[in-house]
């Protein structure tokens, strides 16, 4: 089953790009990666997604490398609402549930 | 506003106690996921239902079952409370299909005393 890795926090200044990092290097073919973020205690949040080819929607963007091993999430004018904690999550076992990881916590500093 | 609901917001229970925590999903959403993040761990899937039925099992402990309705709300029953059960319990739930986008609930906090 494939698995994540992140670096568990990050800073970023207030209207700069916040660029979050995963490997998720045992991912198999046809593995989506999935994006969420956490405020606080709150339910998760879906942020993004995609397979191999970069995405972008109205919160961020995504890149995913080539050889669909690593991916970052980018955020491209973080706000202090942007804090909180970015899961970069894949799939395991035979349903669709996800593993989630211990994400990166992210903090915007005014 | 993800538009899955669960309810109570907060439950406060004595150990050796039982208890269930409601879900309603999201309009159209045929699976429903129960999730547990407690403050030594993250989040952890315990069990998936789809239509109705059983699809996937985690690490849900014997103590602990679930059930999806026909009308497709699903209950998680925690029963034999320890205090190590009080965390925040969560639930998801996605369209028809492989890979589908979750979208979680609010989530209830449960404490155990």
């Amino acid at each position: 089953d494939a698995k994540t890795t992140q670096p568990p926090s990050m800073d970023c200044a207030e209207g700069r790009a916040a660029n979050l990092p995963c490997n998720h290097s045992t991912i198999s073919g046809n593995e989506y990666v999935y994006w969420y973020r956490q405020i606080h205690s709150q339910g998760p949040q879906y942020i993004i997604h995609g397979l191999k080819n970069n995405e972008t929607n109205e919160m961020a963007s995504l890149i995913i490398t080539e050889d669909r091993k690593s991916s970052t999430l980018i955020l491209p004018h973080a706000t202090l609402r942007d804090t909180a904690v970015y899961y970069c999550i894949v799939r395991v076992g035979t349903g669709n549930q996800f593993y989630f990881g211990t994400g990166t916590s992210l903090t915007v500093i005014p | 506003d993800s538009g899955v609901t669960q309810t109570p917001k907060h439950l406060i229970t004595a150990t050796g106690q039982r208890v269930t925590l409601r879900c309603s999903p999201r309009s159209g959403d045929l699976s429903v996921y129960w999730y547990q993040q407690s403050l030594d761990q993250g989040l952890q899937f315990l069990i998936q239902y789809y239509n109705g039925e059983e699809r996937a099992k985690g690490n849900i402990l014997e103590r602990f079952s679930a059930q999806q309705f026909p009308d497709l709300h699903s209950e998680l029953n925690l029963s034999s409370l320890e205090l190590g059960d009080s965390a925040l319990y969560f639930c998801a739930s996605s369209a028809p299909g492989l890979q589908e986008t979750q979208y979680f609930g609010p989530g209830t906090r449960l404490l155990v005393l």
